[in-house]
C-alpha cells in the first residue's frame, strides 16, 4: 500500500458525459501527478501539481482539467468524454530530497465509455 | 526534452533464470532513476532506484546499474520467481523534476 488513495476504482458512463476523478496524496507529499494508461500502453503524463499549484503539463488534452486544493487532494475532471478516454488514470504523489522526486502511485481508476 | 526508452519491449524466462532490462536516455541532466513494477490490475510500485552518485545499487534479489557516460541504466533480476512477473517501468528525472518514463517491459516467467 503506496498510502495514495484515489476514488472511485471503476467508473463506467457514457460518450458526451463529464466525470471527476479523485486523489489523496500521501501525508506530507506536497505534489500530485496525474496519468493515463491505455490498454497496453505505457504511463502518459497529464499534468503535475505542487503544494496547489500547477507546475508541469503533458499531453492533457483540453477536455481535461486538473486542480489541487488546500488539504492537497487532488481532482481530475474529464469532460465531453469519448470511446478513447477509455483508460486506467493513476495519481502520484511525490516527496522531494534533495535533487530528487520520488513518486508513489496509488491504485488507479477504471474509467470505461461506452 | 528528456527521452527514455526501454528494451525489451517483452521478455520471458524459466523460472530461477536471470532477467535484465535496459533504459537509455537523452538529457545529461538527469540524476535520478527509479523503477516500477505494475502488477494486473494495480497502480506501478516503486522497486529501486539510483542516484548519479552512484554506480550500483542491490536490494536482494534486484540490482540496478547506471553509466552515466553512455546514458544507460539496467535493471537485473536474479533467480526469478513467478511472482515477478509484471510490467517493468524505468524513469529518469533531472534535479527534482517531472520523472519520463520508458514504455514498459512485460516480463514472464515461466514456472
Amino acid at each position: 500500500d503506496s498510502g495514495v488513495t484515489q476514488t472511485p476504482k471503476h467508473l463506467i458512463t457514457a460518450t458526451g458525459q463529464r466525470v471527476t476523478l479523485r486523489c489523496s496524496p500521501r501525508s506530507g507529499d506536497l505534489s500530485v501527478y496525474w496519468y493515463q494508461q491505455s490498454l497496453d500502453q505505457g504511463l502518459q503524463f497529464l499534468i503535475q501539481y505542487y503544494n496547489g499549484e500547477e507546475r508541469a503539463k503533458g499531453n492533457i488534452l483540453e477536455r481535461f482539467s486538473a486542480q489541487q486544493f488546500p488539504d492537497l487532494h487532488s481532482e481530475l475532471n474529464l469532460s465531453s468524454l469519448e470511446l478513447g478516454d477509455s483508460a486506467l488514470y493513476f495519481c502520484a504523489s511525490s516527496v522531494v530530497k534533495g535533487d530528487t522526486d520520488t513518486q508513489y502511485f496509488g491504485p488507479g481508476t477504471r474509467l470505461t465509455v461506452l | 526534452g528528456e527521452n527514455v526508452e526501454q528494451h525489451p519491449s517483452t521478455l520471458s524466462v524459466q523460472e530461477g533464470d536471470s532477467a535484465v532490462i535496459k533504459c537509455t536516455y537523452s538529457d545529461s541532466a538527469s540524476n535520478y532513476f527509479p523503477w516500477y513494477k505494475q502488477e494486473l490490475g494495480k497502480g506501478p510500485q516503486l522497486i529501486i532506484d539510483i542516484r548519479s552518485n552512484v554506480g550500483e545499487k542491490k536490494d536482494q534479489r534486484i540490482a540496478v546499474t547506471l553509466n552515466k557516460t553512455a546514458k544507460h541504466f539496467s535493471l537485473h533480476i536474479t533467480e526469478t520467481q513467478p511472482e515477478d512477473s509484471a510490467v517493468y517501468f524505468c524513469a529518469a528525472s533531472a534535479n527534482a523534476g517531472k520523472s519520463t518514463f520508458g514504455d514498459g517491459t512485460t516480463l514472464t516467467v515461466k514456472p
